[in-house]
């Protein structure tokens, strides 16, 4: 059964507006991390954010946070004020306190347009 | 700090060729994994492990093996490869699986002939 499911192979946005990246999520596990990666053409991944299951706030860093529904399990990532450096495939990604298995999804290609 | 590092960054072998994929971290972290990238299917776990001497399986496991002597160093091994096993691996470390951030390696691109 799929653990981490993107639903949108790709998307496009405008520099400067705003882009929510979908995530739903399936576990039940009750601790639990959720996380957003960006890998650029050059092939690293870079980590962007991370919510744990007990937080009760969603997390923020910088341009980017991280739109939490523990009922609807779902960890959609808001960036905002998109830059064309955003241009990348984004990861939503969960890893589980039971077992210690970390699951990804198959990623989002993000486009920012000039 | 070094961050974590693979060894090589590319590798041709032939069908039924063995070897060994490197993977070092220096930032004392207990939980370290293997993850291969193919097209369109994201990352998928390996192997893990939570300290020296505790590996385990992940979601796809079969032909590849793994051991931790020390805190530092997590090798992949390839005992016999198989063109199925073409991908980019990413090793990865942190200090649990779900509670922080995994910090990754810069990959290893492997084709297997």
């Amino acid at each position: 059964a799929q653990k981490i499911t993107q639903t949108q192979p790709g998307m496009f946005v405008q520099e400067k507006e705003a882009v929510t990246l979908d995530c739903t999520y399936d576990t039940s596990d009750p601790s639990y991390g959720l996380f957003w990666y960006k890998q650029p053409s050059s092939g690293e991944m870079i980590f962007l954010i991370y919510q744990g299951s007990y937080d009760q706030q969603n997390a923020t860093e910088g341009r980017y946070s991280l739109n939490f529904q523990k009922a609807r399990k779902s960890a959609n990532l808001v960036i905002s004020a998109s830059q064309l450096g955003d241009s990348a495939m984004y990861f939503c990604a969960m890893g589980l306190n039971t077992g210690n298995q970390f699951y990804f999804g198959t990623g989002t290609s993000l486009t920012v347009i000039p | 700090n070094a961050g974590v590092t693979q060894t090589p960054k590319f590798q041709v072998l032939k069908t039924g060729q063995s070897m060994t994929l490197q993977c070092a971290q220096d930032m004392n972290h207990e939980y370290m994994s293997w993850y291969r990238q193919d097209p369109g299917m994201g990352l998928r776990l390996i192997h893990y492990s939570v300290g020296a001497g505790i590996t385990d399986q992940g979601e796809v496991p079969n032909g590849y093996n793994v051991s931790r002597s020390t805190t530092e160093d997590f090798p992949l091994r390839l005992l016999s490869a198989a063109p199925s096993q073409t991908s980019v691996y990413f090793c990865a470390s942190s200090y649990s699986a779900w509670g922080e951030t995994q910090y990754f390696g810069p990959g290893t691109r492997l084709l297997v002939l």
